[in-house]
């Protein structure tokens, strides 16, 4: 079982549309919770942290489930530029290293 | 500010060959890192250094060796390639290893060994 996995999509969706990204985790001792953007062929960029009582910023939303190892991303209002791959990204284990799980493509459609 | 500089851009290799990836930053940053990442898989953490003097492994080190050379600079070599490091390989910094701060990362090396 991957320590972090995603739905890879992908997902494509007409502008303006709400969509949900899902990610679980296999190490119940996380730490922390990111969640990373890469455009094509591009390098990956920090879009927001996520914490426990979950935390939004402008159109983006994230939340946590300790109890049951999930990650989720909610996107209102998409834009043609949300199109990218979403990166599900943990901190875990006794060295804290990020663990990356293999992202979920989204294409925003006009 | 250029953040985190990587080089080359895009390489070939044959087989057997050697090769040294070079990364710097400009954020005085302690901790460096190097990922390759491979279509459908995450990003894999080959090596890192949490600070100037230290250094190591990561996930998937075989085949590859590093040295931190100074505070802002963290390469990365393959001693004798073969075709299963085909990859695109990034280097990242971030303040503290381990910390929530966020790692930048650079654009990335294109690699191919034929």
């Amino acid at each position: 079982r991957k320590e972090v996995e995603q739905d890879p999509g992908p997902f494509n969706v007409p502008e303006g549309a709400t969509v949900a990204f899902n990610c679980t985790y296999s190490n119940s001792a996380s730490q922390s919770f990111f969640w990373y953007r890469q455009d094509c062929r591009k390098e990956p960029k920090l879009l927001m942290s996520v914490y426990s009582s979950g935390n939004e910023d402008g159109r983006f939303t994230a939340q946590l489930n300790r109890a049951s190892q999930y990650i989720s991303l909610l996107i209102r209002d998409s834009k043609l530029s949300d199109s990218a791959t979403y990166l599900c990204v943990v901190l875990s284990g006794s060295a804290r290293q990020l663990t990356f799980g293999s992202g979920t493509q989204l294409t925003v459609l006009p | 500010n250029a953040g985190v500089t990587q080089t080359p851009k895009f390489q070939v290799l044959k087989t057997g060959q050697s090769m040294t990836l070079q990364c710097a930053q400009d954020m005085n940053h302690n901790s460096m890192y190097w990922y390759r990442q491979d279509p459908g898989m995450g990003l894999r953490l080959i090596y890192y250094s949490a600070s100037e003097g230290t250094t190591d492994k990561g996930e998937v080190p075989n085949g590859y060796n590093v040295s931190r050379l100074n505070k802002r600079e963290f390469s990365l070599r393959l001693e004798s390639a073969a075709p299963s490091q085909t990859s695109v390989y990034f280097c990242a910094s971030s303040e503290l290893q381990g910390s929530n701060q966020p790692q930048h990362f650079g654009d990335g090396t294109r690699l191919s060994i034929l």
